[in-house]
C-alpha cells in the first residue's frame, strides 16, 4: 500500500464515546498533520508533529489528543466530542517537516466523523 | 496578519479556459502552492510557485506575483473532471501551509 492512509473512513459516534482515528503513511516523511474539514470552511490546521514531535497545537480543545507513537503512525483520539465536531479530518505528511518552506504535503482519504 | 482571498465559485464550459485567482497577505513567504480537492477526496498536490512568473504543467499552469502578492490558477481545455474545488496556499518557512476557502470550480457541457 503507499501514499497516506486513514482508518475508518467513516465512523459515527454518540458524545460519550471514545474512539481513535488512525493515519499511517508509506512514503517515509518526517512530518505529519492533523487537519479538519468543515462543510463551507476552510482546512483548519489541529496538529503538526515533526520527527515524532508534537511541534504545533492550534489550541484545539482537550477533547480531541493526537498521538504520534513513531514516524509512519499518527493517531486522534476523540473523547465526549460535541456535535459540532463533525466534520471530515484529514491526516497529511511531508517529506521534510515543518519547518521547511518547500515542503508539499501529501493528504489522505479522510476520516468522514458524524457526532450523534 | 495573515489574509486569503480566491472566488468562492466559478462556473467554465467544457474546452474552455479558467483561471482562478488568489491574493494572499502573510509574512515569510516562500512560494504558493495550488491543491485540488474533489467532492468527497482528499487535496492533492497541483503545483508550486517559488519564483515569479508561469509554471506549466500539462493543461496546469500557475503564476505567481510576488511584488503584487498575487497569483493564479489556469486550466485549459478544461474537462468535466476538473470539476473541484481549488485551494491555494501560501507557503512560509517555519509554520505549515494556510488553506483558504477555496475555489468551486463547475464544469458544464
Amino acid at each position: 500500500e503507499t501514499g497516506v492512509t486513514q482508518t475508518p473512513r467513516h465512523l459515527v459516534m454518540g458524545m460519550t464515546n471514545k474512539k481513535s482515528l488512525k493515519c499511517e503513511q508509506h512514503l517515509g516523511h518526517n512530518a505529519m498533520y492533523w487537519y479538519k474539514q468543515s462543510a463551507k470552511k476552510p482546512l483548519e490546521l489541529m496538529f503538526v508533529y515533526s520527527l515524532e514531535e508534537r511541534v504545533e497545537n492550534n489550541s484545539v480543545p482537550s477533547r480531541f489528543s493526537p498521538e504520534c507513537p513513531n514516524s509512519s503512525h499518527l493517531f486522534l483520539h476523540l473523547h465526549t466530542l460535541q456535535p459540532e465536531d463533525s466534520a471530515l479530518y484529514l491526516c497529511a505528511s511531508s517529506p521534510l517537516g515543518r519547518t521547511s518552506g518547500t515542503d508539499t504535503q501529501y493528504f489522505g482519504p479522510g476520516t468522514r466523523l458524524t457526532v450523534l | 496578519g495573515q489574509s486569503l482571498e480566491q472566488p468562492s465559485e466559478v462556473t467554465a464550459v467544457e474546452g474552455a479556459i479558467v483561471q482562478i485567482n488568489c491574493t494572499y497577505q502573510t509574512s515569510g513567504f516562500y512560494g504558493l502552492s495550488w491543491y485540488q480537492q474533489h467532492d468527497g477526496g482528499a487535496p492533492t498536490f497541483l503545483s508550486y510557485n517559488a519564483l515569479d512568473g508561469l509554471e506549466e504543467t500539462g493543461r496546469f499552469s500557475s503564476f505567481l506575483s510576488r511584488s503584487d502578492s498575487y497569483g493564479y490558477l489556469l486550466l485549459q481545455e478544461l474537462q468535466m473532471k476538473d470539476s473541484a474545488s481549488y485551494f491555494c496556499a501560501p507557503r512560509r518557512g517555519n509554520t505549515p501551509l494556510v488553506f483558504g476557502k477555496g475555489t468551486r470550480l463547475s464544469v458544464i457541457a
